[in-house]
């Protein structure tokens, strides 16, 4: 069946990059998503990228999408305390489902 | 103006017992889901609702029964509660048609605890 896969934790030191990657079965989604989900929160779209993309910037976010190797990754520059979350991969399945990552916790060290 | 919003936030109820959780949207979306997240933070979808019509019934006890009394409205009642029933209820939304990205709007959750 289709599946997403991304590792559990991640950690860096404040002012590095991180960068938090997703593999994916099979997918024709026109999009693929990063949602983030703050301690006792809801989850909210943080980026997206259309399928016919390689790569998508928006400010410290960088998108890359490996469409051969079914690879997606969220780069985050200059790593804030603030962005210490749990951060969700997603894509479309075939059945009209939304298929999720079991998300990467980022952890910041000062 | 809170887009979707969800009640109760927090549930603590004996195993046995009936509870209901209500969610509403303002965002004039034709889709609404159910999601349940456990300890883990594993998201799992429980049910979708496409103007007022479940589309999806992923494999849940039927111990949960949605109903959607209009599309801005989906509302989940579970009976007789079970200690593994203890998670974080999400509901969420999205819409279709035109710029749509087909990003799903999430409630804040509603953590619900079986004793």
């Amino acid at each position: 069946g289709e599946d997403v896969e991304q590792s559990l934790f991640l950690s860096v030191r404040e002012g590095d990059s991180s960068v938090i990657n997703c593999t994916y079965t099979d997918s024709s989604s026109t999009y693929l998503y990063w949602y983030k989900q703050e301690p006792g929160a809801g989850l909210q779209l943080l980026t997206y990228i259309f399928s016919n993309m390689d790569m998508k910037q928006d400010q410290r976010l960088t998108v890359l999408l490996n469409k051969k190797d079914k690879h997606l990754s969220l780069r985050i520059a200059d790593t804030q305390t603030g962005d210490s979350a749990i951060y969700f991969c997603a894509a479309w399945g075939s059945n009209y489902q939304l298929i999720w990552g079991a998300g990467t916790k980022l952890i910041i060290k000062p | 103006d809170t887009a979707v919003s969800q009640t109760p936030k927090y549930l603590v109820t004996q195993m046995g017992n009936d509870k209901s959780i209500k969610c509403e949207q303002n965002l004039g979306h034709d889709t609404m889901y159910w999601y349940k997240q456990d300890s883990k933070k594993f998201l799992k979808i429980m049910f979708s609702y496409n103007n007022k019509e479940l589309i999806i019934n992923e494999t849940v006890p039927n111990r949960f029964s949605p109903k959607s009394p209009d599309k801005a409205h989906l509302n989940l009642h579970i009976n007789s509660l079970e200690l593994g029933d203890s998670a974080v209820y999400f509901c969420a939304s999205s819409g279709t048609g035109g710029r749509n990205t087909g990003e799903l709007f999430f409630g804040e959750g509603s953590r619900l605890t079986v004793l």
